[in-house]
């Protein structure tokens, strides 16, 4: 089963509004996740790494007011998108290591903005 | 310099034979793992196959197995008896251990390989 759980699936919402986007870990502690973006046809760009009780770390071009994350306990890590606009829409895929031989990944989360 | 290649953007195998998906890989780090991921169309990343560098022999699980070439810093994923499931893209990936921090731990992916299994 799943060991990596990210809500929502999918999402729409309007240009201007925010949208905020969990990945869990279900059955280990993960003090280290990872937000990606894919875009069609594409590979998965890192956009940051969470670590849990700090401030996160952004890849270079990545706008850290407009991706906000926040890993606030041992099994979660929330990336909020802030004033979403239509080149937001993408796919966003969280992961998490488990020892240095695994890494899960959550299910994904289309957004469309319109 | 790219640090994942996935040389093949697109491939066709006939069901039943057995395909293989190229990776190469550049590091200088002396401990790595390199991991392939295989993405349906539902977006999902399903975990394959590992392989650490000192492990001596080539991974195996199930249909899939990983044909290690150190020296060539290669990982070339090989599915046996395709089936038309395993229709997807195909992403190899490397975490290199060097950093003794939680950064270590990040996945470096390739460009993928969109696998078409004909009936």
């Amino acid at each position: 089963g799943a060991v990596v759980s990210q809500h929502p699936s999918r999402v729409i919402c309007k240009s201007g509004t925010s949208v905020k986007i969990e990945c869990r870990s279900l059955d280990f502690q993960a003090t280290t996740m990872f937000w990606y973006r894919q875009f069609p046809k594409q590979s998965l760009m890192l956009m940051a790494t969470s670590n849990e009780g700090s401030k996160a770390t952004y890849e270079q071009g990545v706008e850290k007011d407009k991706f906000l994350i926040n890993h606030a306990s041992l099994t979660l890590s929330t990336l909020t998108v802030t004033s979403a606009h239509p080149e937001d829409s993408s796919f966003y895929i969280c992961s998490a290591a488990r020892g240095q031989t695994e890494a899960f990944f959550g299910q994904g989360t289309r957004l469309t903005v319109v | 310099a790219q640090k994942i290649t996935q040389t093949q953007p697109g491939m066709f195998v006939q069901e039943k034979e057995a395909v293989t998906l190229d990776c190469t890989y550049d590091t200088s780090d002396p401990s790595y793992g390199l991991f392939w991921y295989k993405q349906p169309s539902s977006g999902e990343m399903i975990f394959l196959i590992y392989q650490g560098s000192y492990d001596q022999q080539n991974a195996t699980e199930g249909r899939y197995s990983l044909n290690f070439q150190k020296a060539r810093k290669s990982a070339n994923l090989v599915i046996s008896a395709s089936q038309l499931g395993d229709s997807a893209m195909y992403f190899c990936a490397m975490r290199e251990m060097h950093m003794n921090n939680n950064a270590g731990n990040m996945l470096t992916f390739g460009g993928g390989t969109r696998l078409m299994v004909k009936p």
